[in-house]
């Protein structure tokens, strides 16, 4: 069955700017996680929705933003873009917890 | 809350050689315990989890984990490596209950040496 899909997979902005990024979980998944990793912060937890609810959220600003639609698809706005927002964005799908989260190959955001 | 330390940045080791990644957690409640792998510019893939049952855990590629609750261990070892093996290791745990996110260590580099 296909995998965690998230589109685009490069994605260059500049400053002020804002960005969607868009996340297709596995079929079946309604737990979809977002995940920003770079070199000085790692992989830091952003949101979670399931069934269209954000249940849990990290310790990022209001910037940051996300939605699930009832197909389970999610999507994350980051506006007023800031050069530290470089970073690559991962998605992840599950069932719910203590399963696996399959991870998507990351949107890699640039901010210039 | 949660929290994950992996001991060594960056490990090197030759082909053929057996290897050992570190990780310790710390928690205030019980939690779910994982490995992943990133390969460049991918995704990061499961390796092997602990939920509960048996302490030694196999997982893909030949890699296995100990879980240890009195020193809140979960080191990661292969008997024998390969250049194929090169990539990032991250450790990760989560709560049992209530909030399905993972909080991950900072990562290890291992590179194995021809």
């Amino acid at each position: 069955k296909a995998g965690v899909t998230q589109t685009p997979r490069y994605l260059i902005k500049t400053r002020g700017q804002q960005v969607t990024l868009s996340c297709s979980p596995i079929s079946g998944h309604r737990s979809v996680s977002w995940y920003q990793q770079t070199p000085g912060q790692g992989l830091q937890f952003l949101f979670e929705y399931f069934s269209e609810t954000q249940r849990n959220k990290g310790n990022f600003p209001g910037r940051f933003s996300g939605r699930q639609f009832s197909n389970s698809r999610s999507e994350m706005n980051v506006s007023t873009l800031e050069l530290g927002d470089s970073a690559l964005y991962l998605c992840a799908s599950s069932t719910g917890v203590g399963t696996e989260a399959f991870f998507g190959q990351g949107t890699r955001l640039t901010v210039v | 809350a949660q929290s994950v330390t992996q001991l060594d940045s960056q490990v090197p080791v030759f082909e053929e050689a057996p290897v050992e990644l570190r990780c310790n957690y710390s928690s205030s409640v019980s939690v779910y315990l994982f490995w992943y792998v990133q390969y460049p510019n991918q995704g990061l893939q499961l390796l092997l989890k602990y939920l509960s049952g048996s302490t030694l855990v196999k997982g893909i590629n030949g890699f296995e984990a100990e879980f240890n609750k009195s020193q809140t261990s979960f080191h990661l070892r292969k008997p024998s490596v390969h250049i194929s093996d090169t990539a990032e290791y991250f450790c990760a745990v989560s709560a049992l209950t209530g909030a399905n996110n993972l909080f991950f260590g900072t990562g290890t580099r291992l590179t194995v040496i021809p």
